[in-house]
């Protein structure tokens, strides 16, 4: 079965340092993968996906993420954290066929420091 | 994307009491979802609401329990039945179109705060 792994259930960061939010994926072949945030008392909104056409993908918010096979990998970056980017964030794997279900990580909380 | 509604945004009810949490989407959608997310917790699938025909279940949720409406493509209902304060959750409904995507994005709503006392 597929899943995925969220290293660091928080991180914290200055304002305007790299944001780095780790996932690692379990699946025996390449799945589709998505990154999800979700602000205080709000629903989940879709950063970005992945789904083969590119292993860098580009989202909303200036978030990027990319797709690393050999590391089973899809780690969400962003280059200047913004207060605004303070709010929990999942990342989410699917399979390709058959299965139509997302599988989400555990979540991690990200904090920005002033 | 779709906008997806829900109601009641929040509700504190008493154990032993029912609460249907409704669903509406702006648009028809193929698949509607319904999710719990404990406190601090991560999002788990609860059931596929399928049109017109009853919903399925993942493993350690039951019609009983949660049963699902389905009545046409853009509403759902969910109804958290013989309440517990274990049932203190947030409840979120999210939709995926087949028609208009192929990698198995969904989108969410803004989620039930439930509080059970």
């Amino acid at each position: 079965a597929q899943s995925v792994t969220q290293l660091g259930s928080h991180v914290s960061v200055s304002e305007g340092a790299l944001v780095l939010l780790r996932c690692n994926y379990s699946s025996s072949v390449p799945p589709y993968l998505f990154w999800y945030v979700q602000y205080p008392n709000q629903g989940l909104q879709l950063l970005l996906k992945y789904t083969s056409a590119a292993t860098l993908v580009k989202g909303i918010n200036g978030f990027e993420a990319e797709f690393k096979k050999s590391e089973t990998s899809f780690h969400l970056t962003k280059p200047s954290a913004h207060m605004s980017d303070a709010a929990e964030y999942f990342c989410a794997v699917s399979e390709r066929s058959g299965n139509e279900k997302l599988t989400f990580g555990t979540g991690t909380r990200l904090t920005i420091i002033p | 994307s779709a906008v997806i509604s829900q109601k009641p945004s929040r509700d504190i009810c008493q154990r032993g009491t029912s609460l249907t949490i409704q669903c509406q989407v702006d648009s028809q959608v193929t698949m509607m979802f319904w999710y719990r997310q404990q406190p601090g917790q991560s999002l788990t699938l609860i059931a596929t609401a399928n049109q017109g025909s009853e919903a399925t279940y993942e493993s350690g949720f039951v019609i009983d329990k949660f049963p699902i409406s389905r009545p046409n493509l853009t509403f759902s209902t969910l109804t958290v039945s013989n309440m517990s304060p274990e049932d203190s959750s947030i409840y979120l409904c999210s939709v995926r179109d087949r028609l208009t995507s192929s990698y198995n994005e969904q989108f969410f709503g803004p989620g039930t705060r439930l509080t059970v006392l």
